[in-house]
């Protein structure tokens, strides 16, 4: 199994629609969880951390479920420019210790 | 902008090349890190320096050799290359050096096309 898994997508949502990403993890012991976009050929950049409070940015808002062992994004009022690959990360173990692991990416498409 | 810079964009080079990558940062951070990211896929982590010494090596071939000569600049030397090895290279940096609990700063990448 691997340590972050996300639905690949696609998902095809028209403008000002509200779309939800989960994303599970398997390292009960991960800390730290992140959102990251990625436009096509380009890096990744930080979309937002993931507090256990949840997080809140603007249109864009991140939740973790500890129990259920995953993090989401919601995202409303979608936008042509929201389109781009969410790359979800959190953590692994190895014998240097945890590492952030990011999650294949989900794939939004937005359109008019 | 990103703020941390990476040079070439794009490289092309033979199997029987070398050359090397270069990745700058001037936020202080105490962390650096390459990935390899083929296309569709997520970044692989392939070397940590936390405080300019290597501190991780995810078992990358050694025809990839990294090298830290400050805290602002990581490099990656390529040798012997293979077609496989055509990829993004992103480097990155972190404030932190748990490699956990700060965020990363991508570089734009380099695009590395070996023939």
């Amino acid at each position: 199994r691997k340590e972050v898994e996300q639905d690949p997508g696609p998902f095809n949502v028209p403008e000002g629609a509200t779309v939800a990403f989960n994303c599970t993890y398997s390292n009960s012991a991960s800390q730290s969880f992140f959102w990251y976009r990625q436009d096509c050929r380009k890096e990744p950049k930080l979309l937002m951390s993931v507090y256990s409070s949840g997080n809140e940015d603007g249109r864009f808002t991140a939740q973790l479920n500890r129990a259920s062992q995953y993090i989401s994004l919601l995202i409303r009022d979608s936008k042509l420019s929201d389109s781009a690959t969410y790359l979800c990360v959190g953590t692994r173990y190895n014998n240097a210790g945890n590492m952030l692991t990011f999650g294949g990416g989900t794939r939004l498409m937005v359109k008019p | 902008d990103t703020e941390v810079t990476q040079t070439p964009k794009h490289l092309v080079m033979g199997m029987t090349n070398k050359k090397s990558l270069k990745c700058e940062q001037h936020m202080g951070h105490r962390a650096m890190y390459w990935y390899k990211q083929k296309a569709k896929k997520p970044p692989e982590l392939m070397f940590v320096y936390s405080y300019e010494k290597l501190s991780i090596n995810e078992s990358v071939p050694s025809r990839f050799s990294p090298e830290c000569p400050n805290s602002s600049l990581l490099n990656l030397h390529l040798h012997a290359l293979q077609p496989e090895d055509s990829a993004l290279y992103l480097c990155a940096s972190s404030q932190g050096t748990s490699m956990v609990d700060s965020p990363l700063h991508f570089g734009n990448g380099t695009r590395l096309t070996v023939t």
